[in-house]
């Protein structure tokens, strides 16, 4: 069954660091690019990065960009994101999701999200 | 980047009834947008990709039409378990993808 399972979320104080994880299984994790996709509270989704299978190529949202970085070990079937100065509004559920290879970029599957709070 | 808007925002609908979203590209995509269904507390369920493309395991009452800049996901007998947000995406464009706002569906 093909899983991904994020971790590492929880309450930080505004300025804070927070290291966000997913665990991937059931398919060949370092085939696919992957991705971090959030939703604040009663919001929808905002895509926050993106990273291509070798980690060759990386991308980021404006809104996170210098403060996030997305990281994968594909060794460990895992992704990372390091959320550095973490604000007020970087209170979401974050999900990762695997897509497809270019141009094919949907987002399929998901996992079930971490919660992640920035409050002092 | 590409901003996409959807409509309506929300619907109220009885089950047996056809149902259909639409979402708009502020410029043209092709066919590189995907549908999403998402119930409360869970995360997205991709329905849809490439415009119509139904994902397997997703059930034919779905569809997915458009090209271009307007597109339009279809419930064509809604079902209790389809109560829920629809999210539309565009790939055409990146960075950023972008979603447009939801439309939530609810019972009438």
């Amino acid at each position: 069954e093909v899983q991904l399972v994020e971790s590492g979320g929880g309450l930080v104080k505004p300025g804070g660091s927070l290291r966000l994880s997913c665990a991937a299984s059931g398919f060949t994790f370092s085939s696919y690019s992957m991705n971090w996709v959030r939703q604040a509270p009663g919001k929808g989704l905002e895509w926050v990065s993106s990273i291509s299978s070798s980690s060759s190529y990386i991308y980021y949202a404006d809104s996170v960009k210098g403060r996030f970085t997305i990281s994968r070990d594909n060794a460990k079937n895992s992704l990372y994101l390091q959320m550095n100065s973490l604000r007020a509004e970087d209170t979401a559920v974050y999900y990762c999701a695997s897509q497809p290879s270019a141009p094919y970029n949907w987002f399929d599957p998901w996992g079930q999200g971490t919660l992640v709070t920035v409050s002092s | 980047a590409i901003r996409i808007t959807q409509s309506p925002s929300s619907l109220s609908a009885s089950t047996g009834d056809r149902v259909t979203i639409t979402c708009r590209a502020s410029q043209g995509i092709s066919s590189y947008l995907a549908w999403y269904q998402q119930k409360p507390g869970k995360a997205p369920k991709l329905l849809i990709y490439a415009a119509s493309t139904l994902q397997s395991g997703v059930p034919s009452r779905f569809s997915g039409s458009g090209s271009g800049t307007d597109f339009t996901l279809t419930i064509s007998c809604l079902q209790s378990e389809d109560f829920a947000t629809y999210y539309c995406q565009q790939y055409y464009s990146y960075p950023p993808i972008t979603f447009g706002p939801g439309t939530k569906v609810d019972i009438k």
